[in-house]
């Protein structure tokens, strides 16, 4: 088994970029696609990335997706950053006995 | 509209059983997995159970093996959890939620991420 690990808030201004991490405790971040939710206050969760970087239709590019092995983390990045976007993010994989696997979760501050 | 409503959730007593349903609509429902997610108050994510298509392949997290079950009745496009046992750690909302699947031609591709949820069901396990 394993863990993502989140920050557990950030913050940034309007039309700025801001990124978060989610890194994985054990095994390699690359073995199993990463996925990312935004979950307003008082709402389900919305996927806005899947497999690493593929965005859903509907998401703006505003929103993209990576993976980096030598830090052994997910990211996401949002850019131009609208009051909008303030929402708690997760990150999401799976661990090889087929059982999903959340972060912990951050709040996005937009201000 | 593809929808999921869940229902069932309440006010229980730790030891106690509640069964939650989803109702499905919108969509073929019975060729989706489906899941269970929670998310305890002010807390995070914690996926809980999953059910593929067919009901062959039943997963469930540590945290509820043996106390909580999934199943499905694809007849009448239902999801339940029987949850048992319950304990105050349990409290939460309770998600029902649909794996992503694409068909490309012949081929069924199950993808690792959840593209459709409910809106909840609050459990609360309260003496």
């Amino acid at each position: 088994n394993f863990m993502l690990a989140q920050p557990h808030s950030v913050s940034e201004s309007p039309g700025r970029t801001v990124t978060i991490s989610c890194t994985r405790s054990s095994g390699d971040i690359g073995s199993n696609n990463v996925q990312w939710y935004q979950q307003r206050p008082g709402s389900a969760p919305t996927t806005v990335i899947y497999e690493d970087n593929e965005r859903p239709s509907g998401v703006p590019d505003r929103f993209s997706g990576s993976i980096d092995s030598s830090s052994n983390s997910a990211s996401l990045t949002i850019s131009g950053l609208k009051t909008e976007d303030e929402a708690d993010y997760y990150c999401q994989s799976y661990d090889s006995s087929n059982r999903w696997v959340f972060g912990g979760g951050t709040k996005l501050t937009v201000l | 509209e593809e929808q999921l409503v869940e229902s069932g959730g309440g006010l229980v007593k730790p030891g106690g059983s509640l069964r939650l349903s989803c109702a499905a609509s919108g969509f073929t429902f019975s060729t989706h997995s489906m899941n269970w997610v929670r998310q305890a108050p002010g807390r995070g994510l914690e996926w809980v159970s999953s059910i593929s298509a067919g009901s062959t392949y039943v997963y469930s997290a540590d945290s509820v093996k043996g106390r909580f079950t999934i199943s499905r009745d694809n007849a009448k496009n239902s999801l339940f959890l029987q949850m048992n046992s319950l304990r105050v750690e349990d409290t939460a909302v309770y998600y029902c939620v649909r794996r992503s699947r694409a068909v490309l031609g012949t081929t069924v591709l199950e993808y690792w991420h959840f593209d459709l949820w409910g809106r909840g069901t609050l459990v609360t396990v309260s003496s």
